[in-house]
């Protein structure tokens, strides 16, 4: 069956230019994460959904960062007036319920110019 | 606040030895661990999982990890490395299993012929 899906697979942009990051998750999980993976660290929480639940938004680094999911379905990670900083990998997850194991897409590795 | 400590950001072993990642925790309520693989160029692929049943949990790969709450640590072993286990291990916990995972910085294996 398929897995989560995100696209772009890579993306570069100018510093000062915004980005859409788009995610797929699995048919019928009800919980997405989004991570961000910066050279040489670990993942870094960014938001998380639930159900129609409001979303945890308590790792997204700064205003310019944010997230919407349409029902259970695609989330987009959005940027604006990105920075070199924001370069990372964007990796997106998703789980059945909330509970235990998230499965992973391949991510969105973002290069900022 | 959850924490995940993996000592060594690369290891070293020989084709054949024993594989040793270790891992410790920080915890206030008995937790859900994970170990995550990723291999080059791919998302990240769960190895295996303790959910508060065995403490010696046993994954894909021959890999497995034993939970050990007076040392808290959650450390993964495999008898004996081959070469496709080259990768970046991570080791994630999270409190209760409804939340977003809080991830090492990962260790690097690399499997010298």
């Amino acid at each position: 069956g398929a897995g989560v899906s995100q696209s772009p697979s890579n993306k570069v942009t100018e510093k000062g230019k915004d980005v859409e990051l788009r995610c797929d998750p699995i048919s019928g999980h009800t919980a997405l994460y989004w991570y961000r993976q910066r050279l040489g660290q670990g993942l870094e929480f960014l938001i998380y959904f639930q159900g129609n639940s409001a979303p945890d938004k308590s790792g997204l680094p700064s205003d310019r960062f944010s997230a919407e999911r349409t029902g259970e379905s695609v989330s987009t990670l959005t940027i604006q007036r990105t920075q070199q900083e924001d370069s990372a990998v964007y990796l997106c997850a998703s789980s059945l319920d909330g509970v235990g194991e998230q499965y992973f897409g391949p991510g969105t590795r973002l290069t900022v110019t | 606040a959850q924490s995940v400590t993996q000592l060594g950001s690369h290891v070293s072993v020989s084709e054949g030895a024993l594989v040793l990642l270790r891992c410790n925790y920080s915890s206030s309520v008995p937790p859900y661990l994970f170990w995550y693989v990723q291999y080059p160029n791919q998302g990240l692929q769960l190895l295996l999982k303790y959910t508060s049943a065995a403490t010696l949990v046993k994954g894909i790969n021959d890999f497995e990890a034993e939970f050990k709450k007076s040392e808290t640590s959650f450390h993964l072993t495999k008898p004996s490395a081959h070469m496709s286990d080259a990768a970046e291990y991570f080791c994630a916990v999270s409190p209760s299993g409804n939340t977003p995972l809080v991830f090492g910085k990962g260790t690097r294996l690399s499997v010298i012929a």
